[in-house]
């Protein structure tokens, strides 16, 4: 069964900071990986989706990682912003369409 | 192209009543999933519907609980006899096809905030 799990649970860092977060899974065997940014009381917000055969995606200063063999993602913020401040959730999915979640990492970001 | 509809976007019941959630795809997609985000916890996947047919449901409650994306109208997630655990976020997505080439992913909703009093 496959099991994501996000480090750390919850970040604070001050404003302009290049921060990393933090994703591994059990089963290596996914079709994608995907990196949603949540805001409280509001629904998903997809980031950054990174197919199997892929190693990183960027979108403006998000740049996401794909380790596959190793179980692992990263999430790469580069000089970030107060209204970077959310919870951000690392998810894949299976071979079977099973998507399965982490528990999220909430940044906050001070100015 | 509007995203994927949910409502309502709050629902408040006492234990014992019914709660339906509806979720609305994206225009052309037919696939829907439903996940349950309790708190402090992530989402967690519920069930996989295509119309009219269940495709996976391994993460639904065995009792109390269940999913319909019939031909027409909108995907319906219904809970009956509600308890206070079942208060939670109630996040629906939607896809084109299952596997679209390489292009696979995902859209959701905004979500429903059940509460159970």
């Amino acid at each position: 069964k496959q099991e994501v799990t996000q480090i750390p649970a919850a970040l604070s860092v001050p404003e302009g900071e290049n921060l990393v977060l933090n994703c591994s899974f059990t089963d290596s065997a996914i079709y994608n990986l995907q990196w949603f940014r949540q805001d409280p009381g509001k629904g998903l917000t997809s980031l950054l989706l990174i197919q199997s055969s892929q190693r990183e995606q960027t979108s403006g200063r998000l740049n996401a990682s794909l380790d596959k063999s190793s179980g692992r993602s990263t999430l790469y913020i580069a000089a970030s912003q107060p209204g970077d401040s959310a919870t951000y959730l690392c998810a894949v999915m299976g071979n079977n369409n099973d998507m399965r979640f982490g528990a999220g990492t909430r940044l906050t970001v001070k100015p | 192209n509007a995203g994927v509809m949910q409502n309502p976007r709050h629902l408040v019941r006492r234990r014992g009543q019914e709660a339906r959630l509806r979720c609305s795809p994206m225009k052309g997609h037919s696939h829907v999933y439903w996940y349950r985000q309790l708190p402090e916890e992530g989402l967690k996947f519920m069930v996989y519907l295509q119309k009219e047919n269940i495709i996976d449901e391994s993460g639904m409650p065995k009792e109390r609980f269940s999913a319909e994306f019939p031909k027409e109208g909108p995907s319906i997630l219904r809970i009956q006899q509600v308890v206070r655990g079942d208060s939670a976020a109630y996040f629906c997505a939607s896809s084109p096809l299952a596997f679209s080439g390489s292009l696979y992913e995902q859209y959701f909703g905004p979500g429903t905030r059940l509460t159970v009093t």
